[in-house]
């Protein structure tokens, strides 16, 4: 699976919309964007994934850079229960609905949601 | 809302011992895996399972770590004589078609 980059840490206000890169300059067109998320003292959680075109669901948004070289995950408004580090991984979408498919964390994003 | 859930959330052992980390998927999943993240650092994968067999594992996952799935609920991790640096948070994870992983609260171990 090839690498992303995030930057370590961001803060965010209560209630403010907070936008987190990734960048994957070596995306293949056959990886998916993941983001999960683990807040402190739990095991990570799903957020969100897309292919190329931009996604919605009750937790967050994922824009895709159009050469997909690129993604954000965009909270709408952040609340205090957001604070947690946020992790963008690339899976190829060969190792769906097949044997393998662990996943391949890096550092992430660490959120900090002032109030 | 469905969750997987891991038994105990505390363990602590004596090193050289044997321990057995308990986990129970979300009843539909097909696809289990652990995963263990030391104090400050990574998520780290350690061994996927499906249809009765390992998958994949990683360079983590020695001789000295098993996986069964010894009932239709139960998937388990055994490590069979612990170290000083086993000690980590375990994840137990499952998922329905190998897409989007549902993660347990995790088995903090400490091995003495």
């Amino acid at each position: 699976d090839a690498k992303t980059t995030q930057p370590n840490s961001m803060e965010s206000n209560e209630e403010e919309p907070v936008h987190l890169p990734c960048n994957h300059s070596t995306i293949s067109g056959t990886d998916y964007i993941h983001w999960y998320r683990q807040l402190p003292s739990q095991g990570p959680e799903y957020v969100i994934h897309g292919l190329t075109s931009n996604v919605n669901n009750r937790m967050a948004s994922l824009a895709i850079a159009e050469d997909r070289k690129s993604s954000t995950l965009i909270l709408h408004r952040a609340t205090l229960r957001d604070a947690a580090v946020y992790y963008c991984i690339l899976r190829d979408v060969g190792h769906y609905g097949g044997s393998q498919g662990n996943l391949i964390f890096g550092k992430g994003t660490k959120l900090s949601v002032k109030p | 809302e469905p969750e997987v859930t891991q038994t105990p959330s505390h363990q602590v052992t004596q090193m050289g011992q044997e321990v057995i980390l308990r986990c129970v998927p979300i009843s539909n999943h097909l696809y289990f895996y652990w995963y263990r993240q030391i104090l400050g650092q990574k998520v780290e994968f350690l061994v996927s399972f499906y249809n009765n067999e390992i998958s994949e594992k990683s360079e983590i996952f020695d001789d000295q770590f098993s996986v069964e799935r010894p009932d239709g609920s139960n998937f388990t991790l055994k490590i069979r004589s612990t170290k000083l640096e086993d000690s980590a948070m375990y994840f137990c994870a499952s998922s329905e078609d190998s897409r989007e992983q549902f993660f347990g609260p995790g088995t903090r171990l400490t091995v003495l």
